[in-house]
């Protein structure tokens, strides 16, 4: 089958850098997703990743390497506004299902 | 704007009164999809459909029904509900084209006593 494993919580301050992991099990997938929701709220496309390697969008940056079956978001110069879940998810091509992890919760201290 | 609608945002029921949650978007997306959010569980995908008149179970599809007669709605239907489908359900669209981007409605919390 497929799964998704991520950290369920993570904590930094202000300011820093974050890496948020996500290993996972499957075969015959398109990439890796990355998703933000906030509390009370649904969640938002972040980041993809077809290939391997670093995908960079502003603060956000996305890494995958299939042969370690391995991937993670980095959030840099964390804001306040960055506490929330985030989620990886794993698209099938072979069945057209979207896996996603369990999530990992971001707290961001002053 | 472009966005997904879901209706009703809150519902509360009871056991076995059938209910509909309807799902459009704007985006003439083809692909549609229905997800529900338990705490701990993460998003588990209900029920998906690549185009019209085409749909697939996802991971957790017992107890629910769709339909995409239309490429815009997707309703979901919980023929006899029970609590234990009390949840956060979620709809979303993209095109076929990245699936993996996907547009979430706001959320439909129903609760089943």
């Amino acid at each position: 089958g497929q799964s998704l494993e991520q950290p369920s919580e993570v904590t930094a301050v202000e300011g820093a850098i974050v890496q948020i992991n996500c290993t996972y099990q499957t075969s015959g997938f398109y990439g890796l997703s990355w998703y933000q929701q906030h509390d009370g709220g649904a969640p938002t496309f972040l980041s993809y990743n077809a290939l391997d390697g670093l995908e960079e969008t502003g603060r956000f940056s996305s890494f995958l390497s299939r042969s370690d079956s391995y991937g993670y978001l980095l959030l840099q110069e964390l804001q306040m506004k960055d506490s929330a879940s985030y989620f990886c998810a794993l698209f099938s091509g072979n069945t057209g299902k979207l896996i996603f992890g369990q999530g990992t919760t971001l707290q961001v201290k002053p | 704007e472009a966005q997904v609608t879901q209706n009703p945002r809150y519902l509360i029921t009871v056991t076995g009164k059938k209910l509909t949650v309807t799902c459009s978007q704007n985006m003439n997306h083809e692909y549609m999809s229905w997800y529900r959010q338990d705490p701990g569980l993460g998003l588990r995908q209900i029920y998906y459909s690549m185009n019209v008149e085409v749909t697939d179970k996802g991971d957790v599809p017992e107890g629910y029904k769709v339909s995409r007669k239309e490429k815009r709605n997707f309703p979901l239907i919980l023929e006899s509900p029970s609590p234990n489908q009390t949840s956060l359900y979620f709809c979303a669209s993209s095109t076929t084209y990245s699936p993996y981007e996907q547009y979430f409605g706001p959320g439909t919390r129903l609760t089943v006593t």
